[in-house]
């Protein structure tokens, strides 16, 4: 059975401040997502990773990919509070039939 | 932007009772997913379909059971709700062909089971 563990659990940060979560397992994965989620909805996918060692950003959000492609980091810089949310890892193996997703991270950035 | 609705959005039954949860799409997408989702453990699998009456189990499947008559709709039943199936349940759809197409997710339903 494939695992993903993301790291840490809760995050609370006041507004402006960086932060790094992370997402970690012993398997390999095809490609990695991660996806945000506010309350009472679903998630919605920010970013897909393929290549080990990729880089991707999408304007103050930094994915990156391990080289191995067992593990993934999103830092944030200058958070906001609109990024607050759950944020999800999700390992996707080379079929695509079943995305294996962790925990998630919830971050709470105040003002 | 693909449609995709969950009914009823919140239930609440009864151990012991059958209920049935409904997942519509307004696109042809082939694979659509049932997912639970507990404190702790993130989005686990229940079953997932990859067609019209092409379905298969995911990871907590016990106790669930699928049907897809329609490429549209994808119906999750709890044969006998118990108290440990109290959870939000997400349907998700994959948005594309490629393997790893993203997921887009319905808003979920929350289910109460006393």
């Amino acid at each position: 059975t494939q695992l993903l563990e993301q790291s840490p659990q809760f995050l609370s940060i006041q507004e402006g401040e960086n932060l790094t979560v992370y997402c970690n397992s012993s398997s390999v994965f095809s490609s990695l997502q991660w996806y945000r989620q506010e309350p009472g909805e679903g998630p919605v996918l920010l970013v897909t990773v393929v290549t080990g060692g990729e880089v991707k950003k999408l304007k103050r959000l930094t994915f990156q990919f391990g080289d191995a492609r067992k593990d993934s980091s999103l830092h944030i810089t200058a958070a906001q509070p609109g990024d607050t949310g759950l944020y999800l890892c999700a390992g996707v193996g080379n079929y695509g039939q079943n995305f294996v997703f962790g925990p998630g991270t919830r971050l709470s950035v105040l003002p | 932007d693909a449609g995709i609705t969950q009914s009823p959005r919140h239930k609440v039954t009864e151990t012991g009772t059958p209920v049935t949860l409904r997942c519509h799409q307004t696109e042809n997408h082939r694979y659509m997913y049932w997912y639970r989702q507990d404190p702790g453990h993130g989005l686990r699998l229940i079953h997932y379909s990859y067609g019209v009456k092409d379905t298969d189990k995911g990871e907590v499947s016990d106790g669930y059971s699928v049907s897809r008559s329609k490429t549209e709709d994808f119906l999750l039943t709890l044969e006998s709700a118990t108290s440990s199936q109290t959870s939000v349940y997400f349907c998700a759809i994959r948005t594309g062909s490629k393997y790893n197409s993203p997921l887009h997710f319905g808003n979920g339903t929350r289910l109460t089971v006393t």
